[in-house]
């Protein structure tokens, strides 16, 4: 297992347009979370799964963010009616839940996007 | 009030200079304490996990005063490749683990 994958890792798209990200966890990590990072700020929580359950969801995730785990492997975030708010780094990291790394979470290289 | 606060510096060191950021959270019911590292334009990368006795990892050490919901980190001899952005990190369980990150603070170690 080669970590955290995310893809793609640079999107481009024009104010509107509809925007789907994936991320594969480590394999036997049953946590997974997303957040967004821009300049200059911390990752700021989006939401995070155990297993295909969605647990948490931040309150400063517009109805226009949807997350999904549907196998309780993979990931996909999607934004629709994309903004140029939405212009940020999507970050994927996952964690197990036992042993010494509980808690631990590892990023994949994350996904850029570009809102035109 | 964010729930995590960093001050973001950025604190210029030289070489060989002991530097030290602290952080401040607001949940007290917050479970466990990081610190995690991030390189420009990359992604951030656990530095060391933050226990109450306090612990040491090198020329890293890491304390927390839960009394006064505060976090350090110490860094000693610094390196020129210590330059990066130091991530506060805290972990609360309040019907659902939530991971906070502050917006870090920015360290750039000088020859």
């Amino acid at each position: 297992d080669t970590g955290v994958s995310q893809d793609p890792r640079h999107k481009i798209t024009k104010r509107g347009q509809n925007v789907t990200f994936r991320c594969d966890p480590i394999s036997e990590h049953n946590r997974l979370y997303w957040y967004r990072q821009t300049l200059g700020q911390g990752p700021e929580f989006l939401t995070y799964f155990q297993n295909e359950a969605q647990l948490e969801k931040s309150r400063l995730l517009s109805d226009r963010f949807s997350a999904e785990r549907p196998k309780g492997s993979f990931s996909t975030l999607e934004i629709q009616r994309t903004e140029q708010g939405d212009s940020a780094m999507y970050l994927c990291a996952s964690s197990p839940t036992t042993n010494s790394g509980a808690n631990v979470l590892t990023f994949g290289a994350g996904s850029r996007l570009t809102v035109l | 009030r964010k729930e995590v606060e960093q001050d973001p510096g950025p604190f210029n060191v030289p070489e060989g200079a002991t530097v030290a950021f602290n952080c401040t959270y607001s949940n007290s019911a917050s479970q466990s304490f990081f610190w995690y590292r991030q390189d420009c334009r990359k992604e951030p990368k656990l530095l060391m996990s933050v226990y109450s006795s306090g612990n040491e990892d090198g020329r890293f050490t890491a304390q927390l005063n839960r009394a006064s919901q505060y976090i350090s980190l110490l860094i000693r001899d610094s390196k020129l490749s210590d330059s990066a952005t130091y991530l506060c990190v805290v972990l609360s369980n309040t019907g659902g683990f939530k991971t906070i990150f502050g917006a870090g603070t920015r360290l750039f170690v000088k020859a």
